[in-house]
């Protein structure tokens, strides 16, 4: 089936560090793949999305490219902020018979200490 | 602001009560979702709506029961609520063409009791 595997964390950086997620699928099919942000006590929001290979998705600095040959969606951040910290959740979403479904990875806890 | 409008945003109910969440959407969306978060965990997709018709449902046991009054409204009816269902219950809205992300609501924050 159709499945996301995700970096563990919790991941700890400092502000204006480099941040990577790594994010890996496997899916039938051709998925459409996200990354979603959680901040705490709240619903997740969309950050970036890719719908075919070799797209890059961007967003509030946040980039994502979708990788086919090594079914990877890493996110990158150049300089990140205290205000990046949150649960970040990587996401492919494939078509069945019309109906769509969502397939979550475990989720990343990152902390950004000043 | 986040354009999936959830109530309540807690609720605590006792086992034998009966209750519901609701759910609104005004962008035109044709699916609707229910998922269950548990803490530090994913989202779990509970059900879908697809034109106001059930389309999805994960195997969730009948204590839950969700409804579609029209295009714009979701609600999830519970009753007879264990304590290991409490959870943040999470609705969604998608345009449905696989390739569309979903909105999330902020959830409803559920213990039982």
């Amino acid at each position: 089936g159709d499945s996301v595997t995700q970096m563990e964390g919790p991941v700890t950086l400092s502000e204006e560090a480099f941040l990577t997620i790594n994010c890996t699928y496997t899916a039938t099919g051709y998925p459409s793949l996200f990354w979603y942000v959680q901040y705490p006590g709240e619903g997740l929001q969309l950050l970036l999305k890719a719908t075919k290979a070799d797209d890059k998705g961007s967003n509030k600095g946040f980039e994502a490219t979708y990788r086919k040959e090594t079914t990877s969606f890493h996110l990158e951040k150049g300089s990140v902020q205290v205000s990046d910290s949150a649960v970040y959740f990587c996401a492919l979403s494939v078509t069945n018979f019309g109906n769509e479904k969502l397939t979550f990875g475990t989720g990343t806890r990152l902390t950004i200490i000043p | 602001d986040t354009e999936v409008t959830q109530t309540p945003k807690h609720l605590v109910m006792g086992m034998t009560n009966k209750k519901s969440l609701k759910c609104e959407q005004h962008m035109g969306h044709r699916a609707m979702y229910w998922y269950k978060q548990k803490a530090k965990k994913p989202p779990e997709l509970m059900f879908v709506y697809s034109y106001e018709k059930l389309s999805i449902n994960e195997s969730v046991p009948s204590r839950f029961s969700p409804e579609c009054p029209n295009s714009s409204l979701l609600n999830l009816h519970l009753h007879a609520l264990q304590p290991e269902d409490s959870a943040l219950y999470l609705c969604a809205s998608s345009q449905g063409t696989g390739k569309s992300p979903l909105h999330f609501g902020n959830g409803t924050r559920l213990t039982v009791t």
